[in-house]
């Protein structure tokens, strides 16, 4: 069945670097695009990236564009997000999910919990 | 950005009842709307896309209505586990959004 684990959230402090992986299982990876998405302590959710299942388009929500970088490696089935000058507003649970093309995501990992502070 | 107003914030109901959520875009959509629910320390889970077209696996009494701009989430007899939240998001254009979210809670 389709599988997807996060891994890499922790503590880290403003301005530092953090690099999210998640590993996926049970489909064709290649053959879909993968998403990020986060949820602050208490919070609703917001759509972060968006990368296409060959890696050749990426689109990123206006709070991390030019600090996130959303990534592939189709050989290893695992989606990356480099994450680079942190600040205390993206402390949340980060989801990766999979999507067809650019339809909704439609299969979710369990999250990773990124805290920055000092 | 295209803003996503959900109404209400919090709705308390009874098992039975029938509940609506609405959805308003601040743009045109057309139909580029998709529900998620969501409960406590849990993944969302994808139960509407295209507006009103229901994800496999989930229960009839869910349905998904409107176009445009003004979009509903019905669940025609409130269940036990559908006590949750629930979020629409927009995939017209990026950035895709989200709305603030309702949950619906025990009355």
């Amino acid at each position: 069945q389709v599988q997807l684990v996060e891994s890499g959230g922790g503590v880290v402090q403003p301005g530092r670097s953090l690099r999210l992986s998640c590993a996926a299982s049970g489909f064709t990876f290649s053959a879909f695009g993968m998403h990020w998405v986060r949820q602050a302590p208490g919070k609703g959710l917001e759509w972060v990236a968006l990368i296409w299942y060959d890696g050749s388009d990426k689109y990123y929500g206006d709070s991390v564009k030019g600090r996130f970088t959303i990534s592939r490696d189709n050989s290893k089935n695992t989606l990356y997000l480099q994450m680079d000058s942190l600040r205390a507003e993206d402390t949340a649970v980060y989801y990766c999910a999979r999507g067809m093309g650019a339809s909704p995501p439609d299969y979710w990992g369990q999250g990773t919990l990124v805290t920055v502070s000092s | 950005d295209i803003q996503m107003t959900q109404s209400p914030s919090t709705l308390s109901a009874s098992v039975g009842d029938k509940v609506t959520i609405t959805c308003r875009a601040s743009q045109y959509l057309g139909s580029w709307l998709a529900w998620y629910q969501q409960k406590p320390g849990k993944a969302p889970s994808l139960l509407i896309s295209k507006a009103s077209t229901l994800e496999s696996g989930v229960p009839s009494r869910f349905s998904g209505g409107g176009s445009g701009t003004e979009f509903t989430l019905t669940i025609s007899s409130l269940q036990r586990d559908d006590f949750a939240s629930y979020y629409c998001q927009q995939y017209n254009s990026f950035p895709w959004t989200f709305g603030q979210g309702t949950k619906v809670e025990i009355k």
